[in-house]
């Protein structure tokens, strides 16, 4: 079993949609997560950092649930630039020095 | 502040050639990795440093080797090149934060391909 699980998608939807991804981790010790985004033949950059209380950025919503070990990204209103892929992220453990990335979920908006 | 370079952008080996890649960064950060991304595997990481002349391996470590003898710059070095080598390469670099690793900054990549 992957450390960090995510549908890859492709999720298509249309501009103005509302679309949610969801990722588990496996590791009940993980305490930093993230959401990157990576956008084709790119490097992967932060999108948002995921609290326990649950945080926003604009359209971007990213929650954890750490009882379930599942962390979600709600994007509202979509744009066509939103159109890439995201990985969902897990500190490995408390205080680690390394981060596990999932495979991603790739995004396409469409006009 | 060009943040995470790296250098070369595109290779292409033959089997069994040798070559190092160069990752910079000008953040003053501490920590630095090595990754490679393949279709359908995510990022892995290979090799990482959390401090000058320190390197430690990753998950996926062989076929490779690597050096942190200046604060700034993270070298990935491939003695004997196979295909299944052929790879995006990554490197990566951050400052702890209060749960340990904290936002990684990456650099741009290298495509390689081994033949």
């Amino acid at each position: 079993r992957k450390e960090v699980e995510q549908d890859p998608g492709p999720f298509n939807v249309p501009e103005g949609a509302t679309v949610a991804f969801n990722c588990t981790y496996s590791n009940s010790a993980s305490q930093s997560f993230f959401w990157y985004r990576q956008d084709c033949r790119k490097e992967p950059k932060l999108l948002m950092s995921v609290y326990s209380s649950g945080n926003e950025d604009g359209r971007f919503t990213a929650q954890l649930n750490r009882a379930s070990q599942y962390i979600s990204l709600l994007i509202r209103d979509s744009k066509l630039s939103d159109s890439a892929t995201y990985l969902c992220v897990a500190g490995r453990s408390y205080n680690t020095d390394k981060l596990i990335f999932g495979t991603g979920t790739r995004l396409q908006v469409f006009p | 502040n060009a943040g995470v370079t790296q250098t070369p952008k595109f290779r292409v080996l033959k089997t069994g050639q040798s070559m190092t890649l160069l990752c910079a960064q000008d953040m003053n950060h501490e920590y630095m990795y090595w990754y490679r991304q393949d279709p359908g595997m995510g990022l892995r990481l290979i090799h990482y440093s959390v401090g000058e002349g320190t390197t430690a391996k990753g998950e996926v470590p062989d076929g490779y080797n690597v050096s942190r003898l200046k604060k700034q710059n993270f070298l990935l070095g491939l003695e004997s090149a196979a295909p299944s080598q052929t790879s995006v390469y990554f490197c990566a670099s951050t400052t702890p934060g209060p749960f340990g690793t904290d936002t990684q900054y990456f650099g741009p990549g290298t495509r390689l391909t081994v033949l």
